[in-house]
């Protein structure tokens, strides 16, 4: 079936920094990519869509210059969070669009902290 | 627009005893609806999905669902509980059909179940 691969699985990083979370579709090419942020107890937030070789779309009240995105291939989408704050630690899903009709697979998540 | 109201934010069964968890939808267009259930600090995994045809939909881990477009409801069911099944359940709605660029999922709140022994 559908695979997607998010990586890191966890990291933590100090307040200033920026962090990088992959996202790879492993056996089907990802059309559109979704990333979303998750709150503790909370359900998911869409943060931004995008599409290969072209701009993500953000949602409104999603900063795109601390929110970086890159979907460079089929397989590959990207999302930088761009010096970060302790404010931005939080759960980060990304979820790709291909392969069967109607699907969405969705990635490990990535627990970002900042300290 | 579409959007998701998941009744019960906490459902507690006990082993063995029946699973209904409800979700509710609206979309302008027909939908594709979803369940996924979440473990602790994972990702989302698909449980089912309708997209067209039978309304009565089966997924994995014995959980089912039926489409009812009269009540524009998407209820999640498990005949027996299992305490493995103790997660946090997510319906989810995008637009449904071929063609067009919003795909977007939207989600539901969510609905933790716990299982009693």
């Amino acid at each position: 079936g559908a695979v997607v691969s998010q990586h890191p699985s966890r990291v933590i990083c100090k307040s200033g920094t920026s962090v990088k979370i992959e996202c790879r579709s492993l056996d089907f090419q990802a059309t559109t990519m979704f990333w979303y942020r998750q709150f503790p107890k909370k359900s998911l937030m869409l943060m931004a869509t995008s599409n290969e070789g072209s701009k993500a779309t953000y949602e409104q009240g999603v900063e795109k210059d601390k929110f970086l995105i890159n979907h460079a291939s089929l397989t590959l989408s990207t999302l930088t969070v761009t010096s970060a704050h302790p404010e931005d630690s939080s759960f980060y899903i990304c979820s790709a669009r291909g392969g069967l009709v109607g699907g969405y697979t969705f990635g490990s998540g990535t627990r970002l902290t900042v300290v | 627009a579409q959007s998701v109201t998941q009744l019960g934010s906490h459902v507690s069964v006990s082993e063995g005893a029946l699973v209904l968890l409800r979700c509710n939808y609206s979309s302008s267009v027909p939908p594709y609806l979803f369940w996924y259930v979440q473990y602790p600090n994972q990702g989302l995994q698909l449980l089912l999905k309708y997209t067209t045809g039978a309304t009565l939909v089966k997924g994995i881990n014995g959980f089912e669902a039926e489409f009812k477009k009269s009540e524009t409801s998407f209820h999640l069911t498990k005949p027996s509980a299992h305490m493995s099944d103790a997660a946090e359940y997510f319906c989810a709605v995008s637009p449904g059909g071929s063609g067009g660029s919003n795909y977007k999922l939207t989600f539901g709140k969510g609905t933790l179940l716990t299982v009693n022994p």
